[in-house]
C-alpha cells in the first residue's frame, strides 16, 4: 500500500522565481493538506483540498496556490519566490471532508525541501 | 492567535533513562495530537486526545492531557536510541476553526 509520495525530493531556486510541488495521496485518500515547516519549526498549515475544491486555508499570502486532480493529487504552486520561502513543504492525505484532524487521521509525505537563494 | 509551547526544546539522555516532555498553551484545546518526526521524513501520528484528565499508553510512550485541556505530556520510560526524533504537539482550536497549530518541538536524542 503506496503511502504518500511528493517530488521533487529537493529544490533550488532564486528569488522572483516561480515554483511547483507534487504530491499522491495514500490510496483510497480523498483529502490532501499542505504545511511548510521552516527549520526549527513546527509545520505551519497552508491549506486544504477536497473535491478539487480549496476547503481551508491558513495564514499565507496568496503567492500561494494549489490546485487538486481528479485522482486526487494535488500541487502546491508559489510565485515570487522569497528567501523566507526556504522550507520543507509538507503533504499530507486523509479520508472525507472533515477537515479535522482529530477525526480524520492525516498521512504524511517526506516533504519536498525547498531552497531559495 | 494561540501559541503552543514545548519544552524542552532540546534533550539529550543515556538509554534507559525516563524523561518528560511538555506542550502548553494559553487557549483550551478541542483536541491535542503527539507526532514523531524523523529527519527526511514527515510527522507520523502516535495519539489524539480529547478529555480532560485523558491518559493514553503507546508501550512505553505515556501520553496525558490537562484536567483543564490546556497542557499535554510525553512521558517515556527506559528510553531506547530507537525514540530519537522530534516529538510535536499540534493543537485544534475552536477559535482558528479547528486548523491544526503546532509546536515548535522537542528535539531527543538517546544515547547508546
Amino acid at each position: 500500500d503506496a503511502g504518500v509520495t511528493q517530488s521533487p525530493t529537493h529544490l533550488i531556486k532564486t528569488r522572483g522565481q516561480q515554483v511547483t510541488l507534487r504530491c499522491s495521496p495514500k490510496s483510497g485518500h480523498d483529502t490532501v493538506s499542505w504545511y511548510q515547516q521552516a527549520l526549527g519549526q513546527g509545520p505551519q498549515f497552508i491549506f486544504q483540498y477536497y473535491e478539487e475544491e480549496e476547503r481551508q486555508r491558513g495564514n499565507f499570502p496568496d503567492r500561494f496556490s494549489g490546485h487538486q486532480f481528479p485522482n486526487y493529487s494535488s500541487e502546491l504552486n508559489v510565485n515570487a519566490l522569497l528567501l523566507g520561502d526556504s522550507a520543507l513543504y509538507l503533504c499530507a492525505s486523509s479520508l472525507g471532508p472533515s477537515g479535522r484532524a482529530s477525526y480524520n487521521e492525516q498521512f504524511f509525505g517526506p516533504g519536498t525541501r525547498l531552497t531559495v537563494l | 492567535t494561540q501559541l503552543l509551547e514545548q519544552s524542552p526544546q532540546f534533550l539529550s539522555i543515556q538509554e534507559g533513562e525516563n524523561l518528560t516532555v511538555y506542550c502548553n498553551s494559553s487557549s483550551v484545546f478541542s483536541s491535542l495530537q503527539w507526532y514523531r518526526q524523523e529527519p527526511g521524513e514527515g510527522p507520523v501520528l502516535l495519539v489524539t486526545v480529547v478529555t480532560g484528565g485523558e491518559v493514553k499508553k503507546l508501550k512505553r510512550l505515556t501520553f496525558q492531557f490537562g484536567d483543564a485541556r490546556k497542557d499535554s505530556s510525553l512521558h517515556i520510560t527506559a528510553a531506547q536510541p530507537g525514540d530519537t526524533g522530534l516529538y510535536l504537539c499540534a493543537g485544534e482550536f475552536e477559535d482558528s476553526n479547528y486548523q491544526l497549530i503546532w509546536g515548535a518541538g522537542t528535539k531527543l536524542i538517546i544515547k547508546p
